[in-house]
């Protein structure tokens, strides 16, 4: 079974400050994503990291995928409180994803 | 981006009776669906990996007499949960795999709430 753990689980931050969500597992992926889910809604892709040291940059929102393909971490600049959400890490082998725990950010103005 | 629609996006029973979930992809071809149950401020767990065209896959410790998925066009796959208690109350989602691009990507459905009373 391949196993994503997400940290924190939960983090609750005033508006302008930065955090990092992390994203560990023991296996090797080919791929992983990072999703955001809002309540009753489904996931929306963010990002898809494919090469181990990857960065991608989505405005505000970093993503790096590690050198060994086995973990990723989030990073996000100056939060707002629009992004506020549930954020899902997905490791992709054989065109099947597993989810991390998830990790439910709460930005306060 | 891709869109896959489900449908209904609740929905209460009661006890006893069974619920069918349909899953869409409305403008490409998934040749892949999975489909998924959300707990409350839980991730997602695959419960179920479908072709279209053949029987659906199972997760370790997914009854698939209890979920019947039916995969029989490229567009469509249908969950239906049979027998519902309120144990089965859940948040499931579908997602589509198919070429939208130069790649295979998997798009989420916007997921429906199930009650069961």
């Amino acid at each position: 079974t391949q196993l994503l753990e997400q940290s924190p689980q939960f983090l609750s931050i005033q508006e302008g400050e930065n955090l990092t969500v992390y994203c560990n597992s023991s296996s090797v992926f080919s791929s992983l994503q990072w999703y955001r889910q809002e309540p009753g809604e489904g996931p929306v892709l963010l990002v898809t990291v494919v090469t181990g040291g990857e960065v991608k940059k989505l405005k505000r929102l970093t993503f790096q995928f590690g050198d060994a393909r086995k973990d990723s971490s989030l990073h996000i600049t100056a939060a707002q409180p629009g992004d506020t959400g549930l954020y899902l890490c997905a490791g992709v082998n054989a065109g099947k994803s597993t989810f991390g725990d998830g990790t439910t950010l709460t930005v306060k103005p | 981006g891709a869109v896959v629609s489900q449908h209904p996006s609740w929905v209460i029973c009661k006890s006893g009776t069974s619920v069918k979930i349909e899953c869409r992809s409305l403008d490409f071809q998934a040749t892949t669906m999975f489909w998924y149950r959300q707990f409350p401020k839980q991730s997602l767990m695959l419960m179920a990996t479908s072709n279209e065209g053949s029987k659906a896959t199972y997760e370790q410790g997914v009854e698939k007499d209890k979920f019947l998925i039916n995969h029989a066009s490229l567009t469509l796959s249908t969950l239906t949960v049979t027998s519902a208690h309120p144990e089965d109350s859940s948040f499931y989602i579908c997602s589509a795999r198919g070429r939208t691009g130069p790649r295979y990507e998997q798009y989420f459905g916007p997921g429906t709430r199930l009650t069961v009373t």
